[in-house]
């Protein structure tokens, strides 16, 4: 059972470059969604997802991209990279509902903009 | 509006000391709570959650409806407890979201 897999592990863009970060969960979980790690901010709500076909903003959506086309599948797109985007990127799956209460993260994606 | 505060970046204490990292919350309706913990180059994982009121790995938390607190505790604390410890609310179990705090650095020293 793998959970929930991000890639790549580590990523160094130019400025202006664009880039898919990959998540996929095998637990059938409804509820997906992307945080920024930022030394002293914790963890920030990027976007998210309640099912396939839904998707909304978190606390710090500007410059990024979702979209659910199936279950499994959360990809984070960034349009034209800026190095304020340097961070550490997690996706994060739940199931919803009585008794499903933990969030399964990814192992994380560091990406360097410069 | 829910929010999360942990009042605390960095914590130090010496190996056998107790431990306590602090959480408040706001929230009107009745949350979810979580600890949430990161270990050096690990993903974060689920350590506590307030409605299974258990022990893991010697930690404790009891949520505190009347002074909004669910602060984490250990009697004695070991240098492998030196990790990000994150926070987290809930508003409702049908709903995905997580609130985080802004997470307490905790060290042990041997």
């Amino acid at each position: 059972n793998a959970g929930v897999t991000q890639t790549p592990k580590f990523q160094v863009l130019k400025t202006g470059q664009s880039m898919t970060l990959q998540c996929a969960q095998d637990m059938n979980h409804e509820y997906m969604s992307w945080y920024r790690q930022d030394p002293g901010m914790g963890l920030r709500l990027i976007h998210y997802s309640v099912g396939a076909g839904i998707t909304d903003q978190g606390e710090v959506p500007n410059g990024y991209n979702v979209s659910r086309s199936t279950t499994e599948d959360f990809p984070l797109r960034l349009l034209s990279a800026a190095p304020s985007q340097t961070s550490v990127y997690f996706c994060a799956s739940l199931g919803l509902g009585q008794g499903l209460t933990e969030a399964f993260f990814g192992q994380g994606t560091r990406l360097t903009v410069v | 509006a829910q929010r999360v505060t942990q009042p605390e970046k960095l914590l130090s204490v010496f190996k056998g000391a107790p431990v306590e990292l602090k959480c408040n919350y706001s929230y009107s309706g009745s949350p979810e709570l979580f600890w949430y913990v990161q270990y050096s180059r690990q993903r974060l994982q689920l350590l506590l959650r307030h409605i299974s009121r258990e022990s893991i790995k010697g930690f404790t938390a009891d949520l505190n409806k009347g002074e909004t607190s669910f602060h984490l505790k250990k009697p004695f604390a070991q240098e492998e407890d030196s990790a990000m410890y994150y926070c987290a609310l809930k508003r409702d179990s049908t709903l995905g979201r997580l609130y985080f705090g802004r997470g307490t650095q905790l060290t042990v020293w041997p």
